[in-house]
């Protein structure tokens, strides 16, 4: 089993639709999340972390589901903005000098 | 602020030769490191450095040197270069001060390098 795996998609929703991705972790020692956002070409940039049972940031919600070892990102009212790849990270080993990173789920919102 | 600055851009090599990335922070941060990314793939580290004068091997790390002489700056560079090493580098960097559940890597530009 990978360390960290996502469903790389694409998702194609229309503008104003709700929708989520999940993500699934081996390593169960593993305490806190990340989910960065990369634009098509650039770099990765954090948008949430994750930790207890979730994060709420505006129309971003991250969960945990521990007994599972997954994370989920739910993006409510998508914009044509959030148009990118979601990559979900994992601290290598529990630690935080390292971090795992999923190979991403791309998302496509169209008008 | 400039933040974490990659050079080259771009470049292409042809195999047996050999080069350097510049990866420069202006953030005092003390942990850098070194990503490739290929499609299909998640980002993997290469080689990282938690100061200056150190470095450590990542999950890749093979065909590749770096060296951390000043705090600012983290170099990779590939001996004899293989067509393998087509890649995407990222570099980025973080605050020792981080380390929680805020953690934050800050990542440069990447670097487009492609090896004929």
């Amino acid at each position: 089993r990978k360390e960290v795996e996502q469903d790389p998609g694409p998702f194609n929703v229309p503008e104003g639709a709700t929708v989520a991705f999940n993500c699934t972790y081996s390593n169960s020692a593993s305490q806190s999340f990340f989910w960065y956002r990369q634009d098509c070409r650039k770099e990765p940039k954090l948008l949430m972390s994750v930790y207890s049972s979730g994060n709420e940031d505006g129309r971003f919600t991250a969960q945990l589901n521990r007994a599972s070892q997954y994370i989920s990102l739910l993006i409510r009212d998508s914009k044509l903005s959030d148009s990118a790849t979601y990559l979900c990270v994992v601290p290598f080993s529990g630690g935080y000098n390292k971090l795992i990173f999923g190979a991403g789920t791309r998302l496509a919102v169209h008008p | 602020n400039a933040g974490v600055t990659q050079t080259p851009k771009f470049r292409v090599l042809k195999t047996g030769q050999s080069m350097t990335l510049l990866c420069a922070q202006d953030m005092n941060h003390e942990y850098m490191y070194w990503y490739r990314q290929d499609p299909g793939m998640g980002l993997r580290l290469i080689h990282y450095s938690v100061g200056e004068g150190t470095t450590a091997k990542g999950e890749v790390p093979d065909g590749y040197n770096v060296s951390r002489l000043k705090k600012q700056n983290f170099l990779l560079g590939l001996e004899s270069a293989a067509p393998s090493q087509t890649s995407v580098y990222f570099c980025a960097s973080r605050s020792e001060l981080a380390g929680g559940p805020t953690d934050t890597q800050y990542f440069g530009p990447g670097t487009r390098l492609t090896v004929l």
